[in-house]
């Protein structure tokens, strides 16, 4: 089955710094890849998303971009503000009969003031 | 208003107590998932459905249920709740398939004593 690693799991970085999370995937058919952005006490939200037929995508400050080959992808936030702080968490599927998604065990960002 | 709904919110309850935690969406979405987090460990997926009365297995099933008799609705059935199914579940769907964006409900935080 797939298999997705996530770090760092704490990343701490100065306000308008940039902050970067790094995922690995295992399973070559994966080719879903979203980021959830947990507030404390909140639910997931999408934030971002790419296909594997993509090698990077951008909205506003933040960006993605996927590897095939290596298997990995990673979020990049530009200008970090405090309301930037927040769990990460990146996933991955896949099409077909069996739809399972997989979640790395999520990054906790901390923008310091 | 688009959203995931479950209830209840929190639940306290003892070993053996059996427990039904509830999940619907007004979306007319047609894939609909739970998922448990774990301080450290994430989001893992129990069970996913693809559609009426098409549900499958995720990557920690054991000592969960699941129905999908409507598209609405998915509830996530604990027949005999232990210790270590004390969580904090989510309830997430996406319009067709997993490779989508998924929606998230607010959780639902038990504690089995």
């Amino acid at each position: 089955g797939e298999n997705v690693e996530q770090h760092p799991s704490t990343l701490s970085v100065q306000e308008g710094d940039s902050a970067v999370i790094k995922c690995t995937y295992s399973d070559s058919a994966s080719n879903y890849f979203p980021w959830y952005k947990q507030e404390l006490g909140k639910r997931p939200q999408l934030i971002i998303d790419i296909r594997s037929n993509v090698g990077e995508k951008k909205d506003q400050r933040i960006a993605v971009t996927l590897n095939k080959t290596a298997k990995h992808f990673s979020l990049h936030i530009t200008e970090t503000q405090p309301e930037d702080s927040a769990v990460y968490f990146c996933a991955a599927s896949r099409p077909g009969g069996y739809q399972k998604v997989t979640f790395g065990t999520g990054t906790k960002l901390q923008v310091i003031p | 208003e688009a959203q995931v709904t479950q209830n209840p919110r929190y639940l306290i309850t003892v070993t053996g107590k059996k427990l039904t935690v509830t999940c619907s969406q007004n979306m007319n979405h047609e894939y609909m998932s739970w998922y448990r987090q774990d301080p450290g460990l994430g989001l893992r997926q129990i069970y996913y459905s693809m559609n009426v009365e098409v549900t499958d297995k995720g990557d920690v099933p054991e000592g969960y249920k699941v129905s999908r008799k409507e598209k609405r609705n998915f509830p996530l059935i604990l027949e005999s709740p232990s210790p270590n199914q004390t969580s904090l579940y989510f309830c997430a769907s996406s319009l067709r398939t997993g490779v989508q964006p998924q929606h998230f409900g607010d959780g639902t935080r038990l504690s089995i004593l």
